[in-house]
């Protein structure tokens, strides 16, 4: 079966600690990204990339950090600086090349207390 | 990058009426996409409309992109309560990369 998976689906932390969320995709997609989604938000971009070894910033980078040190795999950790972490966080996919269409995991809920 | 305005940001109908969402943006857009998300879910692609007044039917689903490609809409003829979501607009920001997503409407559908 191809798709994402994100693990945990609940997370609970301490402030002050960080954690790192982990997202994994076996439909060979080349672009990853990070969105946090709060209640009547909509959908907000953390970080994505196109290509391994690369990530860009989106809108709400400050407090978070990423990886994609393998195609598959695009960890995002949420620091200590991150001043509201409590939210549900998504990670999706895409083909890249033009191919805008993007497959989401099931999502982690963070809570921080 | 973009921004896309969606209303309204809530409606609950009874089943079997109908249900439009607006998506609206004061720039033009090079595409719009459409997602759902179920309630405790994730976003679910729906549809991608790229050419200015395209129209695209999914069943019950209608799907409409402005001649200014500035807006679109969802339209659910009869709705039914397996329609029960959050509808989502999508717009693709101009280095053909990333998406800016509206904020959603909310669809409660009652028996």
């Amino acid at each position: 079966d191809g798709g994402i998976t994100q693990s945990p689906k609940y997370l609970f932390r301490k402030e002050g600690q960080n954690v790192t969320l982990s997202c994994e995709q076996n439909l060979n997609h080349d672009a990853m990204y990070w969105y946090r989604q709060d209640p009547g938000q909509g959908l907000r971009l953390i970080y994505y990339s196109q290509i391994v070894n690369d990530f860009q910033k989106g809108d709400i980078a400050e407090g978070y950090s990423v990886s994609r040190e393998k195609k598959e795999s695009f960890p995002l950790t949420v620091t200590s600086a991150q001043k509201n972490p409590t939210a549900f966080y998504l990670c999706a996919s895409s083909i890249g090349d033009r191919v805008y269409e993007q497959y989401f995991g099931p999502g982690t809920r963070l809570t921080v207390t | 990058g973009q921004q896309v305005m969606q209303i309204p940001q809530y409606q609950h109908v009874q089943e079997g009426e109908d249900f439009t969402t607006y998506c609206n943006s004061s720039t033009t857009l090079s595409n719009i996409q459409w997602y759902k998300q179920r309630p405790g879910g994730h976003p679910v692609f729906l549809i991608q409309l790229v050419k200015s007044g395209e129209v695209k039917k999914q069943k019950r689903l209608t799907f409409q992109f402005g001649e200014a490609k500035k807006n679109s809409s969802l339209h659910i003829t009869a709705t039914q309560t397996t329609d029960v979501g959050t509808y989502f607009c999508a717009a693709l920001n101009s280095g053909y990369s990333t998406l800016t997503f509206g904020k959603g409407t909310m669809l409660l559908v009652s028996p």
